[in-house]
């Protein structure tokens, strides 16, 4: 079965650009994953579902600042132009015909 | 606007059984994708617990699918999940779920369950 890999921090100044990334596991790079966007005390937000050839597609309402990209078994969220409202986990997700896997989420701090 | 809303007791005596319901409003459970479980124990990420189609097929966690039945009411428009013989390791936030597409695309809001004598 997939596992999705992330780095468990960032952080990045306010206004400036971030990227994040999750790796999926040997033999699984062309998944399909999505990201979510978890605010503190908050539910999990869908943000968007990211194709390997780096085609992405966004959930209602979710800033143009946000965005998708792809290198080989790598899945990138950008955010650019960030704001305080954006310091959350980002936790990545993907599945098969008899499993789902959450990635253990990147937590994000804006300076 | 698809809405998702978990209820079910907040707290589980230790070997007992967690029972919660997720009902949903704006869009039939029998054109889901999946209908989906998914906890997040305190401090920690999220963790898939199992999920059921709107055929009734379901896939569960290796790690906890001997405790675990995820099933739906289409009447009602709701799908449950029961979690057998709990410990504190089972102490989470639970969360009900919806994907379209593959992706979990709906969240539910999320209800604490402690356990605990």
């Amino acid at each position: 079965q997939p596992v999705l890999t992330q780095s468990s921090s960032a952080s990045a100044s306010l206004g400036s650009s971030v990227k994040l990334t999750c790796t999926l596991s040997s033999g699984h790079s062309s998944y399909i994953i999505a990201w979510h966007q978890q605010q503190p005390g908050k539910a999990p937000r869908y943000l968007m579902r990211l194709e390997g050839s780096g085609s992405y597609t966004k959930g209602s309402g979710v800033p143009d600042r946000f965005s998708g990209s792809t290198s080989g078994a790598d899945r990138y969220l950008t955010i650019s132009n960030l704001q305080f409202e954006d310091e959350a986990d980002y936790c990545c997700e993907t599945w098969d015909s008899n499993t789902r896997v959450f990635g253990g989420g990147t937590k994000l701090t804006v300076l | 606007q698809v809405q998702l809303q978990e209820s079910g007791p907040g707290l589980v005596k230790p070997s007992g059984t967690l029972s919660l319901t997720c009902g949903v409003s704006g869009g039939s459970i029998s054109s889901s994708d999946w209908c989906i479980w998914v906890r997040q124990p305190p401090g920690r990420g999220l963790e898939w617990i199992g999920e059921i189609s709107h055929r009734g097929s379901t896939s569960y966690n290796p790690s906890i699918k001997s405790r675990v039945i995820v099933s739906q009411d289409k009447p009602k428009n709701q799908f449950s999940l029961e979690l057998t013989s709990v410990t504190a390791a089972d102490t989470a936030v639970y969360y009900c779920a919806r994907s379209e597409g593959g992706s979990v695309v709906y969240w539910g809001q999320g209800i604490l369950v402690t356990v605990s004598s």
